[in-house]
Order: C-alpha cells, then structure tokens, then sequence
C-alpha cells in the first residue's frame, strides 16, 4: 500500500536558518503530493502540493519539488522564522481522492530567536 | 468564517463511558471524516463520509459509531471508550470526493483522555 516517510524529529533551528525537512513515499500510481502544517493548538492546514512529476509546490517562502526519480517530495525554506514553529505533514493520495490522503508521522520544528 | 467547528475541544472519560465529539462545516462540502492522530503515528483516517446517508470505515474504525444526517453534521460516537482511545481527534471536510485534489480543511481538534 501506500506509505509516507519523513524525518524523525524534533527539529530545532535558529533563525533566518536554512530549512529541509525530508519526505519520501511509496505509491502504486502517480500520486498527488502535499505537505500541511499544524501550528501551536490549531488543526492542520494545507501548506502547499504538487500533482505531477517536477511540479513545484510553493506557499509562504516553501518550497517543495515532486522528484519521481527518487519518489521525494522534500521541503525547504531559505530563511525560518519564528512563527514558522510548527508541526509538518507530508502526505499523498494516489487517486485525488481526500478520502485516501495517507499522511507521514510529522516532524516538529522549533524555530528559535 | 467557521469552517469546521468541533466540540467538546476537551474531554476526560473514565473507561466504559460513552460520548459524542460533534463536528460541523458552513462550507457545504460534502466529503466529512474523521482522523485520530498518536504520537509517531500521524493521522489515521476513522470514518468517513461521501455525503449525507452514506458513511465508510477507514483505517481504525473499531469502537467508532458515525452518521450523517445532514450535509453540515458528522458526530463521531464512542460507544464504551477505552484507554486505547486516549488520542487527539480531527473533523476534516472537502469538496466533492471525485473531483477534489486531495485538500482537506481540519477543525481544531478535540483532546480525549480515558482513564
């Protein structure tokens, strides 16, 4: 089935730091990518996606590109800030369907002033 | 904008107690589920829902009760909760499932603690 895969954290950085954060996944088809983000008390929202091979999904100073040759979807930022303190979600779905986002363990980001 | 509204955000239980988390949207969605999220573990899908009448089970739906009655409504029951149920829990919701490209909208989440 499908899997999602992402760095262990915590992660603590600080800031203007550079940021990656490493997602991988196994998928059967030709899936959907996304990341989401779960701030401080809140639930998750979407953060940015891409839907096809090399696409780049961007959003608030994110980005992550679709790589299918190495079936990654990594994020990075160039230069954190605080309020960037969150938890993050790598997820996919392999037929545009919500009903079958399968999600990674998320990776918490501290962001430090 | 409400969006998705869950309630109790809060909720102590002993074991063998039952209770509803209520969740409803303004956004006319038609697509409701229900997510639980553990720690290391992510967010596994409970129940879900592809409109009004029509409920499906997800990855963990044992001692989880849901209906759909309304397009806006989507309670999740649990019927004699037990210690294993301690977790987070997420009400999501989004367009058509057929045609959407997998963007969910959460709620803000409700606490359960069994003890």
């Amino acid at each position: 089935g499908d899997s999602v895969t992402q760095m262990e954290g915590p992660v603590t950085l600080s800031e203007e730091a550079f940021l990656t954060i490493n997602c991988t996944y196994t998928a059967t088809g030709y899936p959907s990518l996304f990341w989401y983000v779960q701030y401080p008390g809140e639930g998750l929202q979407l953060l940015l996606k891409a839907t096809k091979a090399d696409d780049k999904g961007s959003n608030k100073g994110f980005e992550a590109t679709y790589r299918k040759e190495t079936t990654s979807f990594h994020l990075e930022k160039g230069s954190v800030q605080v309020s960037d303190s969150a938890v993050y979600f790598c997820a996919l779905t392999d037929s545009g369907s919500a009903r079958q986002l399968t999600f990674g363990s998320g990776t918490q980001l501290t962001v430090l002033p | 904008n409400a969006g998705v509204t869950q309630t109790p955000k809060f909720q102590v239980l002993k074991t063998g107690q039952s209770m509803t988390l209520q969740c409803a949207q303004d956004m006319n969605h038609e697509y409701m589920s229900w997510y639980r999220q553990d720690p290391g573990m992510g967010l596994r899908l409970i129940h879900y829902s592809v409109g009004a009448g029509i409920t499906d089970q997800g990855e963990v739906p044992n001692g989880y009760n849901v209906s759909r009655s309304t397009t806006e409504d989507f309670p999740l029951r649990l019927l004699s909760a037990a210690p294993s149920q301690t977790s987070v829990y997420f009400c999501a919701s989004s367009y058509s499932p057929g045609t959407n490209t997998g963007e969910l909208f959460f709620g803000e989440g409700s606490r359960l603690t069994v003890l």
